[in-house]
């Protein structure tokens, strides 16, 4: 069975505080992993896909990295609005569907 | 270009009725994805249309959940005499086909069962 951990599940940072948040994944044949960026009563929105280790991904100031065991969304100075809750799943080869970490609650504070 | 579109937004219902939830894919997406989102817990697939193929249905949570999707538009999640934990947000999502793998989600139902 997939599983996906994300960690912290919450994370507070000053305006301009990089950080980093973490996506640790079990799967059986990985066809994909997937960032997702989702804000308070509205469907996820997509980041960033990965498809094999050492792969690396930008996107402003998100960057996606990838390893056999674990991804992370690397943020670089972030902006209050990239307040969210950021979202990590996996497609593996087994499954139709994608399986979702409960997600890390991001606040950046001005 | 227009995006994954549903309804309604928000369902309010009465233990024991029955609801229906819809879903329009991104135009030309052959793929569709129905997930659940429970207060608190992750997205929770829960079953999946492609083309003209018959779904596997064994994601769905029991035997009160069915869906249907006409040809490669519409789709419709239906939950029969509903209980009070099927209250979440029912999320559907499309994708231009199986092997690009990238789901493009709508903006959600969220049901609440009194």
């Amino acid at each position: 069975e997939d599983q996906v951990t994300q960690s912290p599940e919450a994370l507070r940072l000053q305006e301009g505080e990089s950080s980093s948040l973490n996506c640790s994944y079990t799967v059986s044949g990985l066809r994909g992993l997937f960032w997702y960026r989702q804000d308070p009563g509205k469907g996820p929105e997509f980041l960033f896909t990965l498809y094999s280790a050492g792969e690396e991904k930008e996107k402003e100031r998100l960057k996606a990295t990838l390893t056999k065991k674990e991804s992370f969304l690397h943020i670089t100075a972030p902006k209050p609005e990239d307040s969210a809750t950021y979202l990590c799943a996996v497609y593996g080869g087994g499954a139709d569907g994608l399986t979702f970490g409960k997600g890390t609650h991001l606040i950046i504070q001005p | 270009g227009a995006g994954v579109s549903q309804s309604p937004s928000n369902k309010v219902t009465e233990k024991g009725k029955d609801v229906e939830l819809r879903c329009d894919p991104i135009s030309g997406h052959t793929a569709l994805y129905w997930y659940r989102q429970r207060l608190g817990q992750g997205l929770e697939f829960l079953i999946y249309f492609q083309g003209n193929s018959a779904p596997d249905k064994s994601g769905l949570p029991s035997d009160r959940f069915s869906a249907e999707r006409t040809g490669e538009s519409v789709s419709t999640l239906t939950i029969q005499r509903t209980q009070q934990e099927d209250s979440a947000v029912y999320l559907c999502a499309s994708s231009l086909y199986r092997g690009s793998y990238e789901q493009y989600f709508g903006p959600g139902t969220r049901l609440t069962v009194t």
